[in-house]
This record gives structure tokens, C-alpha cells and sequence, in this order.
């Protein structure tokens, strides 16, 4: 099936460890999104990236990386400095020349 | 960085109520809107979308929006909710001249009783 695919669906890490949050496309979109869900503050920015090779930060980058070297992959990673990793973590994508954008059915990352 | 508002935070209806959910951007430029769904324990899901021309957009599910220029606004309206339609609403706004990027509204959770 076509998709984008987040894994894993939940996810348990100790304070202080950095963790990396998997999302791979097999849509061949070329721009891909990371979100931070947080009960009533909607979806945050965190990062994205039109290409591959590239990637921009949103409002939120902070105590996060990225990395695209794969058109199909867009891969996060919470460090050590994000002071409350604690959320769901949604990604997206979207096809060039498309306006909306498709998304994935997230990773709850807890951070105990 | 744009910002979308929800006005509704929490809206409770019975089945058969109309609904009108409120949204509004703050970006001058153009601008393509959205509305997500998010139903319990599944992904964001598309609505409906306007990009351009007829600013009465319909979408799935017997939803509709409509996008007034002037006002800033695209909101979310059904004539007549189901149970079924129990869930988050999430407005967004992808502004295709700035790096496209997608901001959204801090949502609307919707809870019909049958």
C-alpha cells in the first residue's frame, strides 16, 4: 500500500537520551514534515524539507535534527536539549505541484 | 511564522445540530486553506481544500467551507452533524510563495451525542 509509514506507533526513552523517529514515503512527494502534537496547542513546525539534501527549520527546532538523504526517508531525531520531548510526533508529506499534504499516523514519544 | 486561529475549542452538539466551526489566518499573501480531521485513535485526514476559484469549497462527509478574503476567514460548516463525525478539527494554511510550509489552527474537538 502506498503511504506513509511512522514507527514506532509508541516509543519509551530515558531523559537525557536522544531518540530517532522513523518516517519513510513510498508516495514519491518530494517535500516531507515533522509536527509536534501537544493537547490544545495544535500542530507545531518542527522541520521540513522540499528536497532532498535540504531541509529548513520551523517554529519549533529546537532540541531537534533532521537529516534527508533518502527522497523516500525524513528521519528525526530528539536530542538531549529538547527540554519536553514528551508528545505525539506527526509526519507529512507532499507531492510537488500539490497543495495538501498527506500524513502518517504518528509516534508517541514518551520521555520517562 | 503565520498563525491560524480556531475559535471553538471544545464544541458539544446533538445529532442533526448544525455546526459551524470558525477559522481564521493571519498571512496577506496568497494562501492555500485547509481543514484536517482527526478522528479517535487515527491519522489527520483532508476534509476539504481551497486553492482558488469558487470560494465555497465542498468536501467529504457533506462538509463545506467557505473562504471570505476579507475577513481572513475559512469556516468549517455541516447543516446537519452525526455521531460519526465525533473529532478533531485542525484548520491549516500552506503559503505556497514562502517556503510552503503548513501552519495549523490548535483545533477543535467536536463531540456530537446521538
Amino acid at each position: 500500500d502506498g503511504g506513509i509509514t511512522q514507527s514506532p506507533k509508541y516509543l519509551f526513552r530515558k531523559e537525557g537520551q536522544n531518540v530517532t523517529l522513523s518516517c519513510e514515503q513510498n508516495l514519491n512527494h518530494d517535500a516531507m514534515y515533522w509536527y509536534r502534537q501537544d493537547p490544545g496547542q495544535g500542530l507545531r513546525l518542527i522541520y521540513y524539507s522540499q528536497i532532498v539534501n535540504d531541509f529548513q527549520k520551523g517554529d519549533i527546532a529546537e532540541g531537534y535534527s533532521v537529516s534527508r538523504e533518502k527522497k523516500e526517508s525524513f528521519p528525526l531525531t530528539v536530542t538531549s536539549a529538547q527540554k519536553n520531548p514528551t508528545a505525539f510526533y506527526l509526519c507529512a508529506s507532499r507531492r510537488q505541484g500539490a497543495t495538501e499534504a498527506f500524513f502518517g499516523q504518528g509516534t508517541r514519544l514518551t520521555v520517562v | 511564522a503565520q498563525s491560524v486561529s480556531q475559535h471553538n475549542h471544545h464544541v458539544i452538539l446533538s445529532e442533526a445540530a448544525s455546526l459551524e466551526l470558525g477559522c481564521n489566518y493571519s498571512y496577506g499573501g496568497t494562501v492555500n486553506l485547509f481543514w484536517y480531521v482527526q478522528y479517535p485513535g487515527q491519522h489527520l485526514q483532508l476534509l476539504l481544500k481551497y486553492f482558488s476559484g469558487d470560494p465555497l469549497v465542498k468536501g467529504i462527509k457533506g462538509f463545506e467551507a467557505e473562504f471570505i478574503k476579507s475577513k481572513f476567514s475559512f469556516n468549517l460548516r455541516k447543516p446537519s452533524v452525526q455521531w460519526s463525525d465525533t473529532a478533531e478539527y485542525f484548520c491549516a494554511v500552506n503559503t505556497p510563495n514562502t517556503g510552503n510550509q503548513f501552519y495549523f489552527g490548535t483545533g477543535t474537538s467536536l463531540t456530537v451525542i446521538p
